[in-house]
């Protein structure tokens, strides 16, 4: 079992309509999680961190965890064509140290 | 602004060679990330180091790789000889550990071919 896995996709979502991402983890002792948006040819950029239970919302973005099941997911509200792009779900897992593990990605698409 | 700077963005070099590739976190930050890309692989770890010691290694190949931070405003990556398939997209990335969370943000990047 992969340590972060994802829906690699495609996903594709009409314009303004919610776009959901999912990611499992394994490692049931991690605290840490994060999503990141990456443009083709460009670097991963941090957009959401969450560390409890429950929701987190910034602008049109939610984060919610569940560490019972091991479960993070991303919706995007109102989606617009500039949020296409590839979401990277991180965790944060201890294997003798704590290293930032990255799933493979899912890659978005919003159609106008 | 602060942000991670990586050099050179761009290299390609003939198998065999050595490759250098340098970051520079962003300052005050504890905690250094070597990531490589590929699009079968995704973003592996490759090595993280905070305060400058090394705290793991293992997803990087011992024989040809390897990474230090000879001071806390520069971490070099280095493959020695460097082969085809170390073709890639690495990423350095920093962070600040607080209360046990490290929120990581990446350089640019160092696109590598090695033909």
């Amino acid at each position: 079992q992969k340590e972060v896995e994802q829906n690699s996709g495609p996903l594709s979502v009409p314009e303004g309509a919610i776009a959901s991402l999912n990611c499992t983890y394994s490692d049931r002792g991690s605290q840490s999680f994060f999503w990141y948006r990456q443009y083709s040819g460009k670097s991963p950029e941090l957009i959401m961190s969450i560390y409890s239970n429950g929701d987190k919302e910034d602008g049109r973005f939610t984060a919610q965890l569940n560490k019972a099941s091991q479960y993070v997911s991303l919706l995007i509200r109102d989606s617009q064509p500039s949020d296409s792009a590839t979401y990277l779900c991180a965790v944060n897992i201890f294997q003798g140290a704590q290293k930032l593990v990255f799933g493979q990605g899912t890659r978005l698409t919003i159609n106008p | 602004d602060a942000r991670v700077t990586q050099t050179p963005r761009h290299k390609v070099t003939e198998m065999g060679q050595e490759v250098t590739m340098r970051c520079q976190p962003i300052l005050g930050h504890n905690t250094v990330f070597w990531y490589r890309q590929t699009m079968m692989q995704g973003l592996e770890l490759l090595a993280y180091f905070r305060n400058r010691a090394p705290l793991d290694d293992s997803g990087m190949p011992k024989d040809r790789f390897s990474a230090e931070m000879p001071d806390a405003t520069l971490a070099t990556l280095k493959i020695q000889p460097s082969e085809p398939r170390d073709s890639a997209v690495y990423f350095c990335a920093s962070g600040l550990k607080w209360t046990g969370n490290t929120e990581a943000f990446f350089g640019q990047g160092t696109r590598l071919t090695v033909v």
